[in-house]
């Protein structure tokens, strides 16, 4: 079973600063299998990327994954007062299985 | 537009088992390749994926954590899928999801659509 973890576990920053966000897996991901979710408070999470970086429907270009094997960053570019929010990574396996990363916080400093 | 709608008891008592249903609408649950998923998530904790049940074929598959307490089963009649958690205990208590696993281009995409959650505390 592959464990993913994320660092930080708080991220504190200004609007307009950019913002870094890692999900390290226990082991290599199968084939390009890590998403990206934003969850803003009480709110049910949102696909963001997918296939390590391509934006779902709808998402601003100021959001952009990368990475390969092991590493991935979530990179925000510019943020936006709505981007203030927990963000998870996700991959899965053949079968398909599912696993979540414990989250990255992203809070107005 | 496809909705989720997750449904059941919002209190179950510890060693009883914790049942709940999906409904969707705008979407037939056996049409397309998909995997109905449910994900649940303890109060100010992440994620948890439980498992999925596969949309045409109906073999599920489960969170290697929890596969000997889970059930996800099919309803394509009433066109929903239904969650089944025994032996519950109090670290069952959470946000239960219900959620479809996206595909694009035959390749899949992750969770898209999610329905808006059921807390379920489990209590004497």
């Amino acid at each position: 079973e592959i464990v993913l973890t994320q660092s930080p576990g708080t991220l504190s920053l200004s609007p307009g600063e950019r913002a870094t966000l890692s999900c390290r897996a226990s082991e290599s991901i199968l084939y390009d299998h890590l998403a990206w979710y934003q969850q803003r408070p009480g709110q049910v999470p949102r696909l963001l990327i997918y296939g390590i970086s391509t934006r779902a429907t709808g998402i601003p270009d100021r959001f952009s994954g990368s990475g390969s094997g092991t590493d991935f960053t979530l990179t925000i570019s510019r943020l936006e007062p709505e981007d203030f929010a927990v963000y998870y990574c996700q991959q899965y396996g053949r079968s398909p299985e599912f696993s979540f990363g414990p989250g990255t916080k992203v809070e107005i400093k | 537009q496809m909705q989720l709608q997750e449904s059941g008891p919002g209190l179950v008592k510890p060693s009883q088992t914790l049942s709940l249903t999906c409904v969707v609408s705008g979407d037939s649950i056996n049409t397309d390749t998909s995997y109905w998923s449910w994900i649940r998530q303890p109060a100010g904790k992440g994620l948890e994926w439980i498992g999925h049940i596969h949309s045409t074929s109906g073999v599920p598959n489960y969170n290697p954590s929890l596969k000997t307490r889970v059930t996800i089963s099919g309803d394509s009649a009433k066109n929903q899928f239904s969650l089944e958690v025994r032996s519950v205990t109090a670290t069952d208590t959470a946000v239960y999801y219900c959620a479809r696993v996206d595909f694009s281009s035959g390749r899949i995409v992750g969770f898209g659509p999610w329905g808006q959650g059921t807390l379920v505390t489990v209590s004497s």
